[in-house]
């Protein structure tokens, strides 16, 4: 069956730091990946999209790579503050038309610590 | 950026009524609204797929009878929850996509959804 599995469910580091994201899937082939933060008792933010044959993206302090090969994602935030603190989640795309659905990882919450 | 709305941002209601929760895109046209529901610490689940002037397409498990959608508009769709019961109690989040071409989709800030 398909599944995403975005690593430990939580992730503590240092102010300053580099903070690594982990997102796998199986039996997928995602047309695109998006991360999104969400945090507590709001909806999620989009940060950014990465299509299938895009290997890296990035925006600013973040960073996004694509290896269709391990099937994964890994979604880094350099130089991290403590207002990155989020739940940042995953999500996969199999439809490249408007009525693609998405579908989300369980979600890593960060913190990070001054 | 796009802005999507959600009203009310939190309901409180008794067993067996129903609640209706808006969801509207503000500076741009949604050809697809979704409705998602989110347990605590969980992901966000698919309920329905919305598209504009159509019926909602809703995922399995999830009755159409209960949660009413309607998308009357490009810019407005409505999930209600009818004869609510407490293991309705859930935070319900729209989103909305915009054009024909691949993109991210917005959402809205949520309604919390307390069923006594």
């Amino acid at each position: 069956s398909q599944k995403i599995e975005q690593n430990s469910e939580a992730l503590n580091i240092q102010e300053g730091k580099t903070a690594t994201l982990t997102c796998n899937y199986t039996n997928y082939s995602p047309a695109y990946l998006q991360w999104y933060r969400q945090d507590p008792g709001r909806g999620p933010v989009f940060l950014l999209l990465i299509r299938e044959n895009e290997k890296e993206k990035r925006k600013e302090r973040l960073k996004v790579t694509f290896d269709t090969t391990l099937k994964q994602s890994l979604f880094h935030i350099t130089a991290s503050q403590p207002a990155d603190s989020a739940t940042y989640l995953c999500a996969l795309d199999r439809s490249n038309t408007n009525a693609g659905k998405s579908t989300f990882g369980d979600g890593t919450t960060l913190t990070v610590k001054p | 950026g796009a802005v999507v709305s959600q009203h009310p941002s939190w309901v409180i209601c008794k067993s067996g009524t129903s609640v209706k929760i808006e969801c509207r895109s503000l500076d741009f046209q949604a050809t697809t609204m979704f409705w998602y529901r989110q347990f605590p610490k969980q992901s966000l689940m698919l309920m329905a797929t919305s598209n504009e002037g159509s019926k909602a397409t809703y995922e399995q498990g999830v009755e159409k009878d209960k949660f009413l959608i309607n998308h009357a508009s490009l810019t407005l769709s409505t999930l209600t929850v009818t004869s609510a019961h407490p293991e309705d109690s859930s935070f319900y989040i729209c989103s909305a996509r915009e054009g024909d071409f691949v993109n991210e989709q917005f959402f809205g800030p949520g309604t919390r959804l307390t069923v006594l």
